[in-house]
């Protein structure tokens, strides 16, 4: 079965330096990765999504993320964090059947937990 | 575009009595909504998905007559907690797939919060 791994649950920048969430992934085929956004009490907003083609993917806010076949990773990247970026982030897999096929359920990682201090 | 509402937002009530959740797409029509239960401090976790006009499907382990969920029209499904008892205390969300659009996007409510006390 696919499933997302991020291994940090929690992590504390400084306002303005560089950001790096790490997401891991098992899958056979070729997976569909996503990464969302979740501020406390709210929804999740998607940042930005891989299916195919350019493994750099860029997101809205500013953020992009690598597809890595070799290290199942779908990292997930600022340049310049700002304090408005605290959230929660949370890595996903759509889930698929045997064949392939597509049933369109996401899993999620555990979730990191984002803090910026100023 | 592409905004889903859920409502209400915050609910809390006696153990025994029965919540329903709506979730509303309000600028689109969504063929397949999912709805997702948090924990605190954990992910999200599927708890079925709901097709319009058909029965919902349930995720292992998840009691489908304790969580009744109806996709009456292309824009409201709801999700019905019956019975409800402290352990069913968790933020509930759902999200909605575009008609004709697949389910590569997914659109996410804000959210409801369920206290049973």
């Amino acid at each position: 079965a696919q499933s997302v791994t991020q291994p940090d649950i929690h992590i504390t920048v400084s306002e303005g330096a560089s950001l790096e969430l790490r997401c891991n992934y098992s899958y056979g085929a070729t997976p569909y990765l996503f990464w969302y956004v979740q501020s406390p009490g709210q929804g999740l907003q998607l940042l930005l999504k891989y299916f195919s083609g350019d493994t750099l993917v860029q997101g809205i806010k500013g953020f992009e993320a690598e597809f890595k076949r070799s290290q199942s990773s779908f990292n997930l990247r600022k340049p310049s964090v700002h304090w408005s970026d605290a959230a929660e982030y949370f890595c996903a897999v759509v889930t698929t059947n045997a064949g392939g096929t597509s049933y369109g359920k996401l899993t999620f990682g555990q979730g990191t937990i984002l803090t910026v201090h100023p | 575009g592409a905004v889903v509402s859920q409502h209400p937002s915050r609910v809390i009530c006696k153990s025994g009595t029965s919540v329903k959740i709506e979730c509303r797409s309000l600028d689109f029509q969504a063929t397949t909504m999912f709805w997702y239960r948090q924990f605190p401090k954990q992910s999200l976790m599927l708890m079925a998905t709901s097709n319009e006009g058909s029965k919902a499907t349930y995720e292992q382990g998840v009691e489908k007559d304790k969580f009744l969920i109806n996709h009456a029209s292309l824009t409201l499904s709801t999700l019905t907690v019956t019975s409800a008892h402290p352990e069913d205390s968790s933020f509930y969300i759902c999200s909605a797939g575009l008609a004709g659009g697949g389910w590569e996007t997914q659109y996410f409510g804000p959210g409801t919060r369920l206290l049973v006390l």
